[in-house]
C-alpha cells in the first residue's frame, strides 16, 4: 500500500529552537494537510494545501508557525523558535483534491517534544 | 462546517457486532458522511463513506438514515485489534476533514 512518509518519527528539542518536520505525500495526491493532536484539544487542522498552494492555515499560529510545499513530493512544517507548549504529535495526509470523495491517508506522525 | 455528535465511548465483546452512532441533524446536502479511526500511537485511518444509500466494505458497514440526520458505523465482528478511536466526519468533496472527539470502543476478550 501506498504510505505518507513522516521525518522524524520522535524530536526532542529545548525551547527557542527551531523544528522541521517533513512529510512525502503519497504520488500523485495533489491535496496535504498538517494536523497536530494534544490529549487536551485532540486533532486540529493547522493548515492545507493543493497542488502546492497554501488553502487555509487559519488554524496555525502564524507568529512562530510556517508551512510549505517547495515541491510536489516534500511538504515541510517548521517551528521558529519552539515552546513547550508546541509539545504534541503532528500528523501529515494527503489526498486526491477538490471533487475527489476518497479518503485521505495519515502518516505515523511526528512526536515532539519541547523541554 | 456542520457538527456531528457521537458517544464518548461504547465496549464490546470480541466477535459480536458493533454499532457505532453518530448524529449530524445539520448536514448539508452536499456533505459526504466519513468514518476514520486511531488505533494507539497511530494516524487516522479510511474506513469508509457514503453519501445516502448504506455502503460496504471489507472493514465497516455504513447505515445512513434517510433524512440523514444520524448514520450507524457497523463493525459486524469486533476483534482486539479493532479497539480504536472512531471519528464520524461530515466533509463536502475535496474540502478539509474537521474532528471532532470521536467514541473510544473498547473491546473485551
Amino acid at each position: 500500500d501506498a504510505r505518507v512518509t513522516q521525518t522524524p518519527r520522535h524530536k526532542v528539542t529545548e525551547m527557542g529552537q527551531e523544528v522541521t518536520m517533513r512529510c512525502q505525500p503519497i504520488l500523485g495526491h495533489n491535496t496535504v494537510f498538517w494536523y497536530r493532536q494534544t490529549m487536551m484539544q485532540g486533532l486540529e487542522l493547522l493548515a492545507y494545501f493543493r497542488n502546492r498552494a497554501p488553502l487555509d492555515d487559519s488554524g496555525m499560529p502564524k507568529d512562530r508557525f510556517s508551512a510549505e510545499m517547495p515541491d510536489a513530493t516534500l511538504a515541510t512544517l517548521k517551528i521558529q523558535p519552539s515552546e513547550p507548549r508546541d509539545s504534541a504529535v503532528y500528523f501529515c495526509a494527503s489526498g486526491l483534491g477538490q471533487g475527489s470523495n476518497y479518503g485521505y491517508t495519515f502518516g505515523s506522525g511526528t512526536r515532539l517534544t519541547v523541554v | 462546517d456542520a457538527k456531528t455528535t457521537q458517544p464518548n465511548s461504547m465496549e464490546s465483546n470480541e466477535e459480536e457486532p458493533v454499532h457505532l452512532p453518530c448524529n449530524h441533524s445539520t448536514i448539508s446536502g452536499t456533505d459526504y458522511i466519513h468514518w476514520y479511526r486511531q488505533l494507539p500511537s497511530q494516524g487516522p485511518e479510511y474506513v469508509i463513506h457514503g453519501l445516502t444509500s448504506n455502503v460496504n466494505n471489507r472493514m465497516a458497514s455504513l447505515a445512513i438514515a434517510e433524512d440523514r440526520k444520524s448514520s450507524t458505523l457497523i463493525l459486524h465482528r469486533a476483534t482486539l485489534r479493532d479497539a480504536a478511536v472512531y471519528y464520524c466526519i461530515l466533509r463536502a468533496a475535496g474540502n478539509k476533514l474537521t474532528f471532532g472527539g470521536g467514541t473510544r470502543v473498547l473491546v473485551k476478550p
